[in-house]
């Protein structure tokens, strides 16, 4: 079946670039999507990229798509302490209504 | 600006026990999901709502049910509580389908004992 995986934590110092990375099965993935939950919070959406592009920038928030590899990453630049978040991945695969949710990386930054 | 709102942020019940988890959005958004959150296995969804008048199954159904009241309401309903159903459950709105942006309520922090 359809899969997301991520790694569960990454630990950066803060100033430095955090790159999250994201594997995923589905091919027919039309959005894939990068949700931040912050503590004791719902998730809110980061960004997105549609599956024909290869990256997406947004201020300090760069998106890589691999699409033959099924390999979508995030990366934050100058990382920062208000950066300390769950991150998701989820790609919107065959289903019209269903996300399929990556286990989330937990972002910790170290001073 | 209200979004999604979910009642109650936390409950602890009985083993048995039941209870229905409200949601309410008010940006007009026409599907509706409830999810459910486990350490190390992030979102797995309950049941969906595409439109007003219609519900479905999601990932992991079973010991839930489901209402859309209204295109505002969506409730998840807990029938005989279980110790497995320990979970923080989410509610989350879109204004159509899964290619469109998902706002979440602040969740239901649930333990069944």
């Amino acid at each position: 079946g359809e899969d997301v995986e991520q790694s569960l934590f990454l630990s950066v110092r803060e100033g430095d670039s955090s790159v999250i990375n994201c594997t995923y099965t589905d091919s027919s993935s039309t959005y894939l999507y990068w949700y931040k939950q912050e503590p004791g919070a719902g998730l809110q959406l980061l960004t997105y990229i549609f599956s024909n592009m290869d990256m997406k920038q947004d201020q300090r928030l760069t998106v890589l798509l691999n699409k033959k590899d099924k390999h979508l990453s995030l990366r934050i630049a100058d990382t920062q302490t208000g950066d300390s978040a769950i991150y998701f991945c989820a790609e919107a695969g065959d289903s019209n209504y269903q996300l399929i949710w990556g286990a989330g990386t937990k972002l910790i930054i170290k001073p | 600006n209200a979004g999604v709102t979910q009642t109650p942020k936390f409950q602890v019940l009985k083993t048995g026990q039941s209870m229905t988890l409200q949601c309410a959005q008010d940006m007009n958004h026409n599907s509706m999901y409830w999810y459910r959150q486990d350490p190390g296995m992030g979102l797995r969804l309950i049941y969906y709502s595409a439109s007003e008048g219609t519900t479905d199954k999601g990932e992991v159904p079973n010991g839930y049910n489901v209402s859309r009241l209204n295109k505002r309401e969506f409730s998840l309903r807990l029938e005989s509580a279980a110790p497995s159903q320990t979970s923080v459950y989410f509610c989350a709105s879109s204004e159509l389908g899964a290619n469109t942006e998902a706002f979440f309520g602040q969740g239901t922090r649930l333990t069944v004992v």
